[in-house]
């Protein structure tokens, strides 16, 4: 257990519909990341937050949203879903937030029909 | 810009081969992490090492090792007598490192390389 819980572990829906993706970091870990990983496009950073507050965006699409919690809980919000968005989404935390030396979840597979 | 780039797109070796996977980066930074990571079928991403842009030792844990070169910008990793186990894909990544608010700590990933290892 790498101590960051991602919930559900696996999603099914369908097109045009909304989901929400939970990740609790590990306890004392400030910084919150998402990353998608799809077939065609790898590993991609999506978004990071950190105490609270987002600290750097990536390759986000705008039918996707997150926020950090003051519990530090973090939800990454996806809407308007398409086939494309059929990945496995992780979530990962650190500490400080700016060395990459953090621990990831283990991934909530969503599958959009 | 950063990028990680992994040629190798997979491997396929007979158990107890010694195998290397390259891993090969670009970026303007002076300081930088470095990092691999395996994917078993399972799905999750079990970290292996972080290397620090000044830190140009070789490290061996087990029957891994990493050998780091800056000046060829490569960070290849070595599996000695290779085990079913093994069998997995591995990511390595970059990230930049450092004081200063623009340090995020993002990962860039390479495609990966999916390793075989036959019995």
């Amino acid at each position: 257990d790498s101590g960051v819980t991602q919930t559900p572990k696996h999603l099914i829906t369908a097109t045009g519909q909304r989901v929400t993706l939970r990740c609790s970091p590990r306890s004392g870990d400030l910084s919150v990341y998402w990353y998608q990983q799809s077939l065609d496009q790898g590993l991609q950073f999506l978004i990071q937050y950190y105490n609270g507050e987002e600290r750097a965006k990536g390759n986000i699409l705008e039918r996707f949203s997150a926020q950090q919690f003051p519990d530090l809980h973090s939800e990454l919000n996806l809407s308007s879903l398409e086939l494309g968005d059929s990945a496995l989404y992780f979530c990962a935390s650190s500490v400080r937030g700016d060395d990459g030396g953090y621990t990831f979840g283990s991934g909530t597979r969503l599958t959009v029909v | 810009a950063q990028k990680v780039t992994q040629a190798q797109t997979e491997i396929s070796v007979v158990e107890k081969e010694d195998v290397t996977l390259d891993c090969v980066y670009e970026t303007r930074d002076t300081t930088y992490y470095l990092f691999w990571y395996k994917q078993p079928p399972s799905g999750e991403l079990v970290f292996l090492i972080r290397r620090n842009s000044f830190d140009e030792q070789n490290e061996i844990s087990g029957r891994y090792s990493w050998n780091f070169q800056k000046s060829t910008s490569s960070f290849n990793f070595t599996i000695t007598a290779s085990q079913v186990v093994d069998s997995a894909v591995y990511f390595c990544a970059l990230s930049e490192a450092g004081e200063g608010s623009s340090n995020t700590g993002k990962l860039i990933f390479g495609q990966g390389t999916t390793l075989q290892v036959k019995p």
